[in-house]
């Protein structure tokens, strides 16, 4: 079965450009998570979704990043207009909704922001 | 506030010795708690969970943790470690909501 896709695996941009970021979770997972890892900083969960609907976006940074689900098996992250410091490594993971329910994540897009 | 505190950031060991990797957590309700691992350029796996019952948990790979409620732990250990488990380990919790919190993480590097 396929894992969690993310896409791009890397991307390089220079500041003030638009990054969108992809997720294709696993079929039949109901629940998206986009996490964000830096050195500094460790795993930050930015937002989650069950169900296509946002739950809790509490640890998205600012207004410049946004995320959508539109349907069960994509989900984007769009930073606009991008800065330096926005250069992570970003996961997306996607459970079966439940309580301890095993997160499995992509294998991440690093985001380089010049 | 929910949070995990990795004490170690780095543990270096010796092939075959054994390893302790520190977990502690703070939180006001009950909580699930887990081990993730991360091989490098890849995402995060799990390695084991504590949902109830048994305080002692087990991986498929000979990595142990154990849940402490009194001390607010739960450490990883391993008897003997092999070369192939140098990785970055991460600790996270889970309660009140689907949202896990992890810790920092520790990289353990086995050498030689």
């Amino acid at each position: 079965d396929a894992g969690v896709i993310q896409s791009p695996r890397h991307e390089v941009t220079e500041m003030g450009q638009e990054v969108t970021l992809r997720c294709k979770p696993i079929s039949g997972h109901n629940s998206l998570f986009w996490y964000r890892q830096t050195m500094m900083r460790g795993l930050e969960l930015l937002i989650y979704f069950n169900n296509n609907v946002p739950i809790d976006d509490s640890g998205m940074p600012e207004d410049r990043f946004s995320a959508k689900m539109p349907n069960a098996s994509f989900s984007t992250l769009k930073i606009q207009p991008s800065e330096p410091r926005d250069s992570a490594v970003y996961f997306c993971a996607s459970s079966q909704r439940g309580p301890a329910g095993e997160l499995f994540f992509g294998e991440g897009s690093r985001l380089t922001v010049l | 506030a929910q949070s995990v505190t990795q004490l170690d950031s780095q543990v270096p060991v010796f092939e075959e010795a054994p390893v302790e990797l520190r977990c502690n957590y703070s939180s006001s309700v009950s909580v699930y708690l887990f081990w993730y691992v991360q091989y490098p350029n890849q995402g995060l796996q799990l390695l084991l969970k504590y949902l109830s019952g048994s305080t002692l948990v087990e991986s498929i790979n000979g990595f142990e943790a154990e849940f402490n409620k009194s001390q607010t732990s739960f450490h990883l250990r391993k008897p003997s470690v092999h070369i192939s488990d140098t990785a970055e380990y991460f600790c996270a919790l889970q309660g009140g909501s689907e949202k896990l919190v992890f810790g920092k993480g520790t990289k353990l590097t086995v050498n030689p």
